[in-house]
């Protein structure tokens, strides 16, 4: 089975602070994904990574980074929280290569709460 | 632009029957599409998918159809039980490269089903 650890089930920070969002993959798979999800708008992609020090572009990737320093760990990082960024945060992975690729395979979620 | 369409945001149906979610995409791009189901409090979790190459693909109680010409996908289930009740989201997604590797997901806003008994 697929193992996708996400470091904290539920957070709350400070407007202003930079918060890191640690995801863990157990499989060495090599593609890595964060997404936000929010009432009504679905899951949207912030950034994905192929490879090791590897990173592109989601849909919404302003005031975030990420670093990928090695191949189970993928950070989400956000610079100077905002209050616009409180969200459910998701992990996933999915397997490099073939239709299988296509499929990912998510975290359990950081409820992230910046007041 | 949405890409990917959910209207329905909710969905009632009764314990037995069949319960149909419904996904329209618009990028002609997409050849692959993915349902997931969401617990609250959870990561969604993989159901079912689908090649554009198909156009129907049945795992147990779950079908998903295919309709390239109207670009149109559904989700059926049935029949319905309690433990279907969950958000539901369709997601498309197109191949990166040749050499494979999917892109990230585009996903649908969700469809709540509720399954009543």
């Amino acid at each position: 089975d697929v193992k996708v650890t996400q470091s904290s089930r539920y957070l709350v920070k400070r407007t202003g602070e930079k918060v890191f969002l640690e995801c863990v993959q157990d499989m060495d798979h090599e593609n890595m994904f964060w997404y936000r999800q929010d009432p009504g708008l679905g899951l949207r992609l912030i950034y994905f990574s192929y490879d090791v020090k590897m990173k592109e572009k989601g849909d919404i990737p302003e005031g975030y980074s990420v670093s990928r320093e090695k191949k189970e760990r993928f950070s989400l990082i956000l610079e100077s929280a905002s209050t616009n960024q409180t969200s459910m945060y998701l992990c996933a992975i999915s397997i490099a290569g073939g239709i299988s690729s296509y499929e990912q395979y998510f975290g359990p979620g950081t409820r992230l709460t910046v007041t | 632009d949405q890409q990917v369409k959910q209207n329905s945001p909710s969905l009632s149906v009764q314990e037995g029957r069949i319960s149909i979610l419904n996904c329209d995409y618009t990028n002609s791009m997409f050849d692959y599409f993915l349902w997931y189901k969401k617990y609250p409090a959870e990561g969604p979790t993989f159901l079912i998918s689908i090649s554009s190459i198909k156009d129907k693909n049945e795992d147990g109680r779950f079908t998903v159809f295919l309709n390239k010409s109207a670009k149109h996908l559904s989700l059926h289930i049935v029949p319905s039980q309690p433990g279907d009740s969950a958000v539901y989201f369709c997601a498309a997604s197109a191949l990166w490269d040749a050499g494979g590797g999917a892109d990230g997901l585009t996903f649908g806003k969700g469809t709540h089903l509720i399954i009543q008994p």
